[in-house]
């Protein structure tokens, strides 16, 4: 079965610098799709940053960027220069094909990020 | 604007008592889900549609129900609600699998 694993519940960073967060994926799948949400105490889920499996080159987005391992199935979502903005849970996903022809998303726990001014 | 909207937004209801959570895109998209977030759980789904009155079950679907009239439309029933229903529940819509979804803007729901 497929799982996806945050393993840091929370995380502080203070303001204008970078943290990294982590995100790591079971699958035996070769073909998959990689994301991260961001969500903010207004509990809007927010689309961040996606990852194609096939692709070797990181996805990068303004401030943020990922560092994908796909030998390593991990994921990790860099968040460069902090903003206050950027306080928020964020979740990584991870998408598969079914064999029926949908697909499913399986996301991970959520690591609270604080940025502290 | 490109959105799902999902309503309502905050429902406090008591058990038994059957009720519905809209949920309707814009986007035309074709797969629809529900989900439900709980504490140190993440979003586990409910119900997903791949298209018009063609639905399956998540990974949580007892005590939930779905319907698909309508492309644009999926609306979630709750026919008994429990407690342990209590929770935050989000609609979302998806043009393409590596697009990601696009989601509503949640409904917190209290079954007491």
């Amino acid at each position: 079965a497929q799982t996806v694993t945050q393993s840091q519940p929370e995380m502080s960073v203070q303001e204008a610098e970078t943290v990294t967060l982590s995100c790591t994926y079971d699958t035996s799948e070769s073909n998959y799709y990689l994301f991260w949400y961001k969500q903010p105490p207004s509990r809007q889920m927010i689309l961040v940053i996606r990852q194609e499996a096939y692709k070797q080159q990181n996805a990068t987005e303004n401030r943020f960027s990922v560092n994908f391992q796909k030998a390593a199935k991990s994921f990790s979502l860099k968040i460069s220069d902090s903003q206050l903005g950027d306080t928020a849970m964020y979740f990584c996903a991870f998408m598969k094909h079914r064999a029926s022809g949908t697909y499913k998303y399986i996301f991970g726990t959520g690591t609270r990020l604080k940025v502290l001014a | 604007e490109a959105q799902v909207t999902q309503n309502p937004r905050y429902l406090i209801t008591v058990t038994g008592k059957k009720l519905t959570v809209t949920c309707s895109q814009n986007m035309n998209h074709e797969y629809m889900s529900w989900y439900r977030q709980d504490p140190g759980l993440g979003l586990r789904q409910i119900y997903y549609s791949m298209n018009v009155e063609v639905t399956d079950k998540g990974d949580v679907p007892e005590g939930y129900k779905v319907s698909r009239k309508e492309k644009r439309n999926f609306p979630l029933i709750l026919e008994s609600p429990s407690p342990n229903q209590t929770s935050l529940y989000f609609c979302a819509s998806s043009g393409g699998a590596n697009y990601g979804y696009t989601f509503g803007s949640g409904t917190r729901l209290t079954v007491v």
